[in-house]
């Protein structure tokens, strides 16, 4: 099964700030790879797939970048709305896999 | 607009069994497959498993095989997880989600979720 890795497991941020969370398979998934937004209890939401590639409906302020095995979430400038966990998941082969998430909250 | 609404859950002994439902409307269910994932209290998320369109394709975590058996009725726009033999860490929220399949394939409908509790 391939392993997915998030870093870091948790941050601080203030509203205006750049933010990066990065996410490492256990092998290549090519451009596989998918992120989405949670917020506590509710459900998770799709933010980018194919590594790249805006959901529609989401800001542009959030933008993904890799391929193989490393890859990036990043966040422009973080707004009071996006403090929430990130997930990054592989839909490379099944079975499927999430990383552990990543908490952003507030500096 | 797509809707998913999961039910079934509940509290249920160690070693019983629970038939979760996930009935979706707002698009052509058939036509797509559908994913259960899980989050334990205060954990993250789990990916348990998938069904294809025509339902001739299964895939679940290691954790779940041989335990959990994803199905699904396209007449009546529902998908099932008949999860035998449950485990204390079975307990979690289960959402169903929409797979899209193109060029990526991604979840890009999520339920609400329905909380299984296994507990004596």
């Amino acid at each position: 099964d391939i392993q997915m890795t998030q870093s870091p497991s948790s941050l601080s941020a203030s509203v205006g700030d750049r933010v990066t969370i990065t996410c490492r398979a256990s092998q290549s998934i090519s451009s596989y790879l998918n992120w989405y937004q949670q917020k506590p209890g509710k459900a998770p939401k799709l933010l980018i797939y194919g590594a790249s590639s805006l959901q529609s409906g989401v800001p542009s302020r959030f933008s993904g970048s890799g391929s193989g095995t490393d890859f990036t979430l990043t966040i422009s400038s973080l707004q009071p709305e996006d403090f929430a966990t990130y997930y990054c998941q592989q839909s490379y082969s099944n079975p499927q896999t999430f990383g552990q998430g990543t908490k952003v909250e507030v500096k | 607009q797509v809707q998913l609404v999961e039910s079934g859950g509940g509290v249920v002994q160690p070693g019983r069994s629970l038939r979760l439902s996930c009935t979706a409307s707002g698009f052509t269910f058939s036509s797509n497959g559908m994913h259960w994932v899980r989050q334990a209290p205060g954990k993250g998320l789990e990916w348990v498993a998938l069904i294809s369109y025509d339902g001739r394709s299964k895939f679940y975590a290691d954790s779940v095989k041989g335990r959990f058996t994803i199905s699904r009725d396209n007449s009546k726009n529902t998908v099932y997880l008949q999860m035998n033999s449950l485990r204390g860490e079975d307990t979690a929220v289960y959402y169903c989600a929409k797979s899209f399949c193109g060029r990526d394939c991604y979840l890009d409908y999520w339920g609400q979720g329905t909380l299984v509790t296994v507990s004596s």
